[in-house]
């Protein structure tokens, strides 16, 4: 089946500086990545996403890439702010499910 | 504007009692799901359903059961509650990929 590896665990920057977690998959067959935002005590959010025609997308601060020879994916923040401590979460699709990785801890320090 | 309902919010069992974690989604999506969210193991599915009369197990279905008999509810039954079930549990329904999150219920298991 599916795994996904997410790295670091905790993850931690100063405010303005840039933040990447990267995530790796095991199943050729994923072909959509989602991220999600935890924040605490709330449910994940989903910020971006991307599908496997795809090498790389952009939301304002945050953007996505993808390698789908290496089988790896990372979200990049940029310009980071207070707001954006939480736990992220990647994804890859598993036939009509997904697999989750195991999250990362960002914490944005003023 | 509700989206993924679920309640409790937080409820303490004790061994060996059962129990029901109720979902409503008023997205009129097909797809819905049951996960658990753990510390360090990020979220996994436990059981999910395509549509109503459908369900299946994902990857931790043991001491859960489901049901669908409307396509806006979709609860999770604990048959007899054990410690290793203390968890968050987070309910989902997606469309076309995109997953929505409840807010998540708290149990304890004592």
């Amino acid at each position: 089946g599916e795994n996904v590896e997410q790295h670091p665990s905790t993850l931690s920057v100063q405010e303005g500086d840039s933040a990447v977690i990267k995530c790796t998959y095991s199943d050729s067959a994923s072909n959509y990545f989602p991220w999600y935002k935890q924040e605490l005590g709330k449910g994940p959010q989903l910020i971006i996403d991307i599908r496997s025609n795809v090498g790389e997308k952009k939301d304002q601060r945050i953007a996505v890439t993808l390698n789908k020879t290496a089988k790896h994916f990372s979200l990049h923040i940029t310009e980071t702010q207070p707001e954006d401590s939480a736990v992220y979460f990647c994804a890859a699709s598993y036939g009509q499910n997904f697999v989750f990785g195991p999250g990362t801890r960002l914490s944005v320090l003023p | 504007n509700a989206g993924v309902t679920q309640t409790p919010k937080f409820q303490v069992l004790k061994t060996g009692q059962s129990m029901t974690l109720q979902c409503a989604q008023d997205m009129n999506h097909e797809y819905m799901s049951w996960y658990r969210q753990d510390p360090g193991m990020g979220l996994r599915l436990i059981h999910y359903s395509v549509g109503a009369g459908i369900t299946d197990q994902g990857e931790v279905p043991n001491g859960y059961n489901v049901s669908r008999s409307t396509t806006e509810d979709f609860p999770l039954r604990l048959l007899s509650a054990a410690p290793s079930q203390t968890s968050v549990y987070f309910c989902a329904s997606s469309q076309k990929q995109t997953i929505y999150f409840g807010e998540g219920s708290w149990l304890t298991v004592v």
